[in-house]
């Protein structure tokens, strides 16, 4: 079957840096996808990869491996702000998108 | 108005009763899907619309019934719901077409059967 692993919950300190794992198995690739969502509001797009390293974007960044079936989301100097769940999802060969259950990060001052 | 709206944004309803969710885009996609997303589970993909057909249907109980008049709006008409019906109920659109799309997200409506 499918599946997509990510943590359940982390915490970390205001102006730290925090990486938060994927791991997947599908069937097929067709990249990964990272989302914030804050609670009680919308899914928000963050991040597409699809080849292999790291691309970054302002204090975030995400990584794949796709020989390891892994990525991880890397949140830099981190604000109040960012405390929500992020949500790791798979694009598989039929261009459904497989999703996590999402890791809900904690920021404490 | 921008981006993906949905309404009602809370909803609670008795198992007989009938009701229906609605959601707009406003980004000139071409493909909308409703997802359920319960406390600490995946998002599950219940229906996907590409150019007002529905294309995908993951054996979604028929008290689920969607519905996509054109290429903008999209409701999911609800029946004779059960109390684990209840959920966040999302709809998300992206521009549709072959390859790897982006999916944008309404903000929710949060449904309680009672």
């Amino acid at each position: 079957g499918q599946n997509i692993d990510q943590p359940t919950e982390m915490t970390a300190t205001e102006g730290a840096i925090v990486q938060i794992n994927c791991t997947y198995q599908t069937s097929g690739f067709n990249g990964l996808f990272w989302y914030q969502q804050h609670a009680g509001e919308a899914p928000t797009f963050l991040s597409y990869n699809v080849l292999d390293g790291l691309e970054e974007k302002g204090r975030f960044s995400s990584f794949l491996s796709r020989s390891k079936g892994y990525s991880y989301l890397l949140l830099k100097e981190l604000q109040m702000k960012d405390s929500a769940s992020y949500l790791c999802a798979v694009m598989d060969s039929n261009y459904q998108l497989i999703w996590g259950a999402g890791t809900k990060l904690i920021i404490k001052p | 108005e921008t981006g993906v709206t949905q309404t009602p944004r809370h909803l609670v309803m008795g198992m007989t009763n009938k009701k229906s969710l609605k959601c707009e885009q406003h980004l000139g996609h071409n493909a909308m899907y409703w997802y359920k997303q319960s406390a600490k589970k995946p998002l599950e993909l219940m229906f996907v619309y590409s150019l007002e057909e529905r294309v995908e249907n993951n054996s979604v109980p028929s008290r689920f019934s969607p519905e996509c008049p054109n290429s903008s709006h999209l409701f999911l008409h609800l029946h004779t719901l059960q109390p684990e019906d209840s959920a966040l109920y999302l709809c998300a659109s992206s521009q549709g077409g072959s390859g790897a799309d982006t999916q944008y997200f309404g903000p929710g409506t949060r449904l309680t059967v009672l």
